[in-house]
């Protein structure tokens, strides 16, 4: 069955150290591959996106992710993390094939120390 | 708007009641959507719209909970005879409903039933 895992569901760093978010899925196909950012009061914000092509890719607010197809994986990295990035990420795939679903992970909370 | 709007913000209801949520998606967005998210947890599917055609409904919990999109634009949510496992929060996303298109989410609507 198709799923996402997060591993960690706290993760704290100090302001300007770098930050890495793991995410790993189960899936028969090639997958389209999200981030999404979750700040307390909002709806969820795309970070950014993999469907093809360049395994690592560039989103927003300095953030990128690279696809690593041998170890089921698409993890989030950040190289300095700003006392604003605190929030909760959100890893998902989907469309699921033959359907419309997308499948997220149960996030990871981020917390930043000044 | 610029973004999907979801209203209410918030809603209490007593157990037993019927509570309808509304989601207003982004103009231009065919596909729309329907996740629940727990406390904790990472949005779970509910159903998707294709224009004003629901084309899955296979994450609705049970027959107490349905959907609808009259006129392929805004949809609402309806639960019926709530019951207090039914507070979550409820999300709509919406998107341009091409295979590669990310979800555009709204603020959500945090339903609590006592």
């Amino acid at each position: 069955a198709q799923s996402v895992t997060q591993p960690d569901i706290h993760i704290t760093v100090s302001e300007g150290a770098s930050l890495e978010l793991r995410c790993n899925y189960s899936y028969g196909a090639t997958p389209y591959l999200f981030w999404y950012v979750q700040s307390p009061g909002q709806g969820l914000q795309l970070l950014l996106k993999y469907f093809s092509g360049d395994t690592l890719v560039q989103g927003i607010k300095g953030f990128e992710a690279e696809f690593k197809r041998s170890q089921s994986s698409f993890n989030l990295r950040k190289p300095s993390v700003h006392w604003s990035d605190a929030a909760e990420y959100f890893c998902a795939v989907g469309p699921i094939s033959g359907t419309y679903k997308y499948i997220f992970g149960t996030g990871t909370r981020l917390k930043v120390l000044a | 708007g610029a973004g999907v709007s979801q209203s209410p913000r918030y809603k209490v209801t007593k157990r037993g009641q019927d509570v309808a949520l509304r989601c207003d998606p982004i103009s231009g967005h065919v596909s729309l959507y329907w996740y629940r998210q727990a406390l904790g947890q990472g949005p779970e599917f509910l159903t998707y719209f294709n224009y004003e055609a629901q084309q899955d409904k296979s994450g609705l919990p049970n027959d107490r909970f349905s959907a609808e999109r009259p006129e392929g634009s805004i949809s609402t949510l309806t639960i019926q005879r709530t019951e207090q496992r039914d507070s979550a929060m409820y999300r709509c996303a919406s998107s341009l409903g091409r295979e590669s298109s990310p979800l555009h989410f709204g603020n959500g609507t945090r339903l609590t039933v006592t």
